[in-house]
């Protein structure tokens, strides 16, 4: 079945680390693929989206994202996080001409003051 | 511009009763997506509507339907509760599908 893959449930850094959070998908063909983010009490925001061209992708507030097609990997960065990065990080794909979304479970992600 | 509106933003209901959830797209957005989420399944794709088609529907069972009007907004019906039922339920929309999807807050269901 196809499927997203996000291997941390739950990542604890302090403030100034360097983050990165693994995304892996299984789906053999031309895929788009996202990261979503969800600040407590909040809804689900893009951070980020690669459909094609430059592998390496920057998103909003500092994040960035790499799409390694040989490895079926989309892992989202950055390098030094904050206190307000505190969120569930969600990755999911979509197929190309498809209009469903499919998720990871999410990542927790709790930064320490 | 405004959101993703979804409404009510909590429900409860009892068992076997039928309940009904409304969004509407941001405007200009053709493609209504639904999602349910939960501890335990995470996010899940129910169906996906443009220009009042479906296009696509999740594996979820016939009690769960939507449908979506000439404005793009869109409804979704779940009949015959269940107790499993209980969810966050999101609606995302996008210009035309595809293209990166913008979420509302969702209408938490409490099935009793």
């Amino acid at each position: 079945a196809q499927s997203v893959s996000q291997h941390n449930h739950h990542v604890i850094l302090s403030e100034a680390a360097s983050l990165e959070l693994g995304c892996n998908y299984s789906y053999g063909g031309t895929v788009n693929l996202f990261w979503y983010v969800q600040y407590p009490g909040q809804h689900l925001q893009l951070l980020l989206k690669y459909f094609s061209g430059d592998p390496l992708v920057k998103g909003i507030k500092g994040f960035e994202a790499e799409f390694i097609k040989s490895k079926f990997s989309f892992n989202l960065r950055k390098p030094s996080v904050q206190w307000s990065d505190t969120a569930e990080y969600f990755c999911a794909y979509s197929g190309a001409g498809s209009y469903q979304l499919t998720f990871g479970k999410g990542t927790k992600l709790s930064v320490i003051p | 511009k405004a959101g993703v509106t979804q409404t009510p933003r909590y429900l409860i209901k009892t068992r076997g009763q039928q309940v009904t959830l409304s969004c509407s797209p941001i405007s200009g957005h053709r493609s209504v997506s639904w999602y349910q989420q939960t501890p335990g399944q995470g996010l899940q794709f129910l169906f996906e509507y443009f220009s009042e088609t479906q296009r696509n529907k999740g594996n979820f069972p016939g009690r769960f339907s939507g449908r979506q009007f000439s404005n793009s907004r869109s409804e979704m019906n779940v009949s015959t509760l269940e107790l499993g039922d209980s969810a966050l339920y999101l609606c995302a929309s996008s210009l035309q599908g595809g293209d990166g999807y913008t979420f509302g807050s969702g209408t938490r269901l409490t099935v009793v």
